[in-house]
């Protein structure tokens, strides 16, 4: 049963420290996404990745979040310094070229900031 | 920018039915979905519908899509407690790319 993993599942930082989260899209998948999903704003896009490059990382503050996909089995999600305000729970999803309707979420990392 | 729009809150009994609904503004939406999301996990697909259908369904669930209004809505018979979540609806124009969300409607399922 293929899945999208995330790492960390939970994280508890303290404000100006780094946060690295890590997601393992479903083998094949040429498609990465990143969302952030806060109560106030709901789900929002923060970037996606197509064959590991990116299309579109204008939901991000280029100033603190960075996206990378260093292989075609990895991707992360980097904020540094991290704030209070970041806290949330940021989900990944992959799609794969050949089943475009459907994006596959993974389980989230719930990010909570001091 | 495209917008999709839900009503927060939906409290129904056990047994009965429940509609979902769901607005959006993009014209040129392809794909438009509907996700459950359970505390504290992720979201999970539960049925979409291309934008040339009026209708799908899926044993309890039944999705109603009306274009020219751009309303979608859901319903599930025979509501379950265990039908209790968050349901999210969104739209693309390409299943290839980011989905637009609503914020979700949080049903409550009393037995």
């Amino acid at each position: 049963d293929a899945r999208v993993t995330q790492t960390p599942r939970h994280k508890v930082t303290e404000m100006g420290q780094e946060v690295t989260m890590r997601c393992q899209p479903i083998l094949g998948h040429n498609t990465v996404f990143w969302y952030r999903q806060t109560m106030m704003q709901g789900l929002e896009l923060l970037a996606y990745f197509r064959n590991r490059a990116p299309l579109d990382d204008s939901g991000m503050p280029k100033d603190r979040f960075s996206a990378e996909m260093p292989d075609a089995t990895l991707a992360t999600l980097k904020i540094q310094p991290s704030e209070p305000r970041d806290s949330a729970v940021y989900f990944c999803a992959s799609a794969s070229p050949g089943e475009v309707r459907r994006q596959f979420f993974g389980p989230g990392t719930r990010l909570t900031v001091l | 920018g495209e917008d999709v729009e839900q009503s927060l809150f939906l409290s129904v009994r056990e047994g009965d039915s429940s509609v979902i609904n769901c607005t959006y503004t993009d014209s040129s939406s392809t794909y438009l979905y509907w996700y459950k999301q359970e505390p504290g996990a992720g979201l999970q697909l539960l049925t979409y519908i291309f934008s040339n259908m009026d209708m799908k369904q899926d044993q309890r669930l039944t999705v109603l899509l009306n274009k020219k209004d751009k309303h979608l809505s859901l319903r599930i018979a025979d509501t379950q407690t265990g039908d209790s979540a968050i349901y999210f609806c969104a739209e693309t124009n390409s299943g290839n790319t980011p989905l637009v969300f609503g914020k979700g409607t949080r049903l409550s399922v009393i037995a």
